[in-house]
């Protein structure tokens, strides 16, 4: 039990829909990371927030957004969506700036058709 | 990190027998490692970290992991393993002052009765 909860857990969407996914931190973690797992790989790191600013990102497009809120919450959103973006989608939070010791949520399997 | 290897994506053993996974990375700087565990449809969990000091750090549940800076390595070893040690295993590493997590491709622990 890591303490990070993501939803929903599983996702169908169409080409060229948009898509937001969240995540629900520990208090104290003001730190939040997303990453894209596809399949039989190993996650990507997509950006990081910190105190509710980007504070690092990936190789992703502008069409992958990201909000973080006062209340240890977050979001991932996604434009235009490509079959591509077919993955699991993981949150990591943590008390620090670097998330040196991120917790990681159960992820979100996102399929686009 | 500019790159996490893992040179086995697969790994059948018998149960009870040891097990190493290995790991190398690249970096022109210090870095933190990381081993996490995947189980089926879950997310990442962390099995073990090196942050500093003794470079052999140990998990609960009996794995083990030395980081090697001349050879640049972090392997996992587990001297003798169980059917529930069956589970992907991915190796990652941070550099210092750095937000982004660099994952390996993950390696498949199968353990055979």
């Amino acid at each position: 039990e890591t303490g990070v909860t993501q939803s929903p857990t599983h996702l169908i969407k169409t080409r060229g829909q948009q898509v937001t996914l969240r995540c629900s931190s520990q208090s104290g973690h003001n730190t939040v990371s997303w990453y894209q797992q596809a399949l039989g790989q190993g996650p990507q790191f997509i950006f990081q927030y910190y105190r509710e600013e980007e504070n690092g990102r990936g190789n992703f497009p502008p069409r992958f957004s990201g909000l973080q809120f006062p209340n240890y919450s977050s979001e991932l959103n996604v434009n235009a969506l490509e079959l591509d973006d077919s993955a699991l989608y993981l949150c990591a939070s943590g008390p620090d700036k670097f998330n040196t010791e991120a917790f990681f949520g159960q992820g979100t399997r996102l399929t686009v058709v | 990190a500019q790159s996490v290897t893992q040179l086995d994506s697969q790994v059948p053993v018998f149960e009870e027998a040891p097990v190493e996974l290995r790991c190398n990375y690249s970096s022109s700087v210090s870095v933190y490692l990381f081993w996490y565990v995947q189980y089926p449809n879950q997310g990442l969990q962390l099995l073990l970290k090196y942050l500093s000091g003794s470079t052999l750090v140990e998990s609960i549940n009996g794995f083990e992991a030395e980081f090697n800076k001349s050879q640049t390595s972090f392997h996992l070893r587990k001297p003798s393993v169980h059917i529930s040690d069956t589970a992907e295993y991915f190796c990652a590493a941070r550099d210092f002052g750095n937000e982004k997590l660099t994952f390996g491709t993950g390696t498949r622990l199968t353990i055979i009765p």
